[in-house]
């Protein structure tokens, strides 16, 4: 089982700063089938990057995704109130398909 | 527009049975893999179960397997999860979500589209 670990485990930032969120496999990730969501306080989650770095539909160019391997990054350049949410990392190459932990942004 | 919808979620006393179903619109249902998810109360998201688009192949996490069944009505457009032998650790919402490929041929790729979720609450 490949586990996900995410750091930080909160981030408190101010609107405009650069958010960069980090999340570590225990193993490769195959074909960088790697993908992060977003999961605003009573919502469902919502997917915001596929492939390690592909934007989902309708998600804004703020939000961007990098890395392979076991190391992967995703940036929000330029916090916005409504970014306040929980984030998740979560590799769907392996079976079985698991999650990060998630690292909660907060907006001061 | 995708549409997932749950339902079939309540409380169920230990031991019980449950079917969870999800109502799918605005896309080729049985074109794309399904999945369900759940998250305990005040928790992080777990991968339960994936089904091809055609229903063939299913996939589950080892600790859900013998008690919980994956199944769609390609017919109906909806997908379901039968549970049986509930536990309070199974408490959580249940989310159905889309997936981007088949999974008929390779794998079923990222969560794209995500329903609202049912509660089940487990509890005498």
């Amino acid at each position: 089982e490949i586990v996900l670990t995410q750091s930080p485990g909160t981030l408190s930032l101010s609107p405009g700063e650069r958010a960069t969120l980090s999340c570590r496999a225990s193993q490769s990730v195959t074909s960088a089938y790697l993908g992060w969501l977003q999961q605003k306080p009573g919502q469902a989650p919502r997917l915001l990057i596929y492939g390690a770095s592909s934007r989902a539909t309708g998600i804004p160019d703020r939000f961007s995704g990098s890395g392979s391997g076991t190391d992967f990054t995703l940036t929000i350049s330029r916090l916005e109130p409504e970014d306040l949410a929980v984030y998740y990392c979560q590799q769907y190459g392996s079976s079985p398909l698991t999650f990060g932990g998630g690292t909660k942004v907060e907006i001061k | 527009e995708v549409q997932l919808l749950e339902s079939g979620g309540g409380l169920i006393q230990p031991g019980g049975s449950l079917r969870l179903s999800c109502a799918a619109s605005g896309f080729a249902f049985s074109a794309y893999a399904m999945s369900w998810v759940r998250q305990a109360p005040g928790k992080g998201l777990e991968w339960v179960s994936t089904i091809s688009g055609s229903g063939g192949m299913t996939y589950s996490a080892d600790s859900m397997k013998g008690r919980f069944t994956i199944s769609r009505d390609n017919s109906k457009n909806t997908l379901y999860l039968q549970m049986i032998s509930l536990s309070a650790e199974d408490t959580a919402v249940f989310y159905c979500a889309k997936r981007q490929e088949s999974c008929d041929g390779g794998n079923c790729g990222a969560f794209d589209s995500w329903g609202q979720g049912t509660l089940v609450a487990v509890s005498s």
